[in-house]
């Protein structure tokens, strides 16, 4: 399966602690995005990776949140110092040259923050 | 920012009957709008997009209509099936940025 996989499919955390997700896109894709998606609602944008660079953040990735893209490839989403409204749907998707807001997401991760 | 309202919130069909979702958007500088298909545990799959520059596009039994002058666009699902079954979810690109901007959501139904 060459399209966008996400490590881990569901994470249960306590309240305070540091979890991380990872995101490997479809190979030749050089965009990679960050959305969050709660229950009942669409996904909302988090972050965008063109190649290394993080080009773009969303006033709702308060401080606790990081994403990194080393060398271009896979991505990380931390989040620290976890809280219950923490939980939701993380989501990450990747868009090929040319035609970047073709997007193509990933299956998620399901954070649930006790 | 863009604002994406979508309608219905969910829509119930009979097999072979058509299905139509309505979105509205507020930026007038959005100039790419997608559609996505979700199934239960699965991420958005997108089945249609269209941009500004043309105001209808068809692939099967499936079509989007966009009017730039109203700000609204719509997806169409003619003979629907009951694999049709899913949430939809429209979006809109904002000015200037490559962040899309989702709607709420639509939970279609169709029965068999």
């Amino acid at each position: 399966d060459t399209g966008v996989s996400q490590d881990p499919r569901h994470k249960i955390t306590k309240r305070g602690q540091n979890v991380t997700f990872r995101c490997d896109p479809i190979s030749e894709h050089n965009r990679l995005y960050w959305y969050r998606q709660t229950l009942g609602q669409g996904p909302e944008f988090l972050t965008y990776f063109q190649n290394e660079a993080q080009l773009e953040k969303s006033r709702l990735l308060s401080d606790r949140f990081s994403a990194e893209r080393p060398k271009g490839s896979f991505s990380t989403l931390e989040i620290q110092r976890t809280e219950q409204g923490d939980s939701a749907m993380y989501l990450c998707a990747s868009s090929p040259r040319g035609t970047n807001e073709k997007l193509f997401f990933g299956s998620g991760t399901q954070l649930s923050v006790l | 920012g863009e604002n994406v309202e979508q309608h219905p919130s969910t829509l119930s069909v009979q097999e072979g009957d058509s299905a139509v979702i309505k979105c509205t958007y507020s930026d007038s500088a959005s100039n790419y709008f997608p559609w996505y298909k979700q199934e239960l545990g699965k991420g958005p799959q997108l089945i249609i997009d269209i941009r500004s520059n043309v105001g209808e596009k068809k692939d099967q039994r499936i079509a989007v209509t966009l009017n730039k002058t109203a700000k609204h666009f719509s997806l169409h699902i003619t003979e629907t099936q009951p694999e049709d079954s899913a949430v939809y979810f429209c979006a809109a690109n904002g000015a200037g940025s490559y962040q899309l901007t989702f709607g709420k959501g639509t939970k279609l139904s169709v029965i068999p």
